[in-house]
């Protein structure tokens, strides 16, 4: 498709299990942004990949986060040992080069129970 | 610290009634202030970039300006199709190599036919 692409769309799990949540930007996007959006709140910045690396993890609450990008495409977002603030939707974006246009995905909402 | 307020948190209109929706800011360099638009179950979607004080962008119904404290996303005879969550984003100047995005927690507009 021509957007980003985000599964599952609706993740319910229980506390203390493995999580992973994945986003396919569009294509030719170098730039890809991981966000977290609780209810009633606007987007929470999580991490910014440009290529494979990490250029900025400052947005992971706690080591239980991981994100990794291996082949500049799509990328993964792990959490361990989840708990149930973790419950969120997660949304992923991806943009040309470095700017604040990004095009973000519909999603992928988490519930911990 | 770089932070996003929106005023109101929720606006009801009549079709056809204008109004305008704030977004105060402080940031110790702004790169770029955005707004975004959000349907119930989607992501934002990108709406304008403003870079500097002064400078006023528009789009159908919707135009965007920008001080040196605040923007402001004016809505001219609102239809309702433009019912939606508004978001502010600010993007800072300095913090190294990060790209990340600061946005507030949104103002839901209802447009009442």
């Amino acid at each position: 498709g021509a957007g980003v692409s985000q599964t599952p769309s609706n993740k319910v799990t229980e506390k203390g299990k493995y999580v992973e949540l994945r986003c396919d930007p569009i294509s030719g996007h170098t730039a890809l942004y991981w966000y977290r959006q609780s209810l009633g709140q606007g987007p929470e910045f999580l991490i910014y990949f440009q290529g494979t690396g990490a250029a900025d993890d400052s947005g992971l609450p706690n080591d239980r986060f991981f994100a990794v990008r291996p082949e500049g495409s799509v990328s993964t977002l792990k959490i361990q040992r989840t708990e149930r603030g973790d419950s969120a939707v997660y949304l992923c974006a991806s943009s040309v080069l470095e700017t604040g246009e990004l095009f973000f995905g519909e999603g992928s909402r988490l519930t911990v129970l | 610290e770089d932070q996003v307020t929106q005023s109101p948190e929720a606006l009801r209109l009549q079709e056809g009634e204008s109004s305008s929706l704030n977004c105060s800011y402080t940031v110790s360099g702004l790169r770029g202030l955005f707004w975004y638009r959000q349907d119930p179950g989607k992501g934002p979607e990108f709406l304008f970039t403003l870079y500097s004080a002064g400078e006023e962008k528009e789009k159908e119904r919707l135009k965007a300006t920008l001080t040196k404290k605040e923007s402001f996303l004016h809505i001219t005879a609102p239809k309702p199709e433009d019912s939606a969550t508004y978001l502010c984003a600010i993007r800072p100047l300095f913090g190294g190599a990060t790209n990340k995005l600061i946005f507030g927690t949104g103002t839901l507009l209802a447009v009442q036919p």
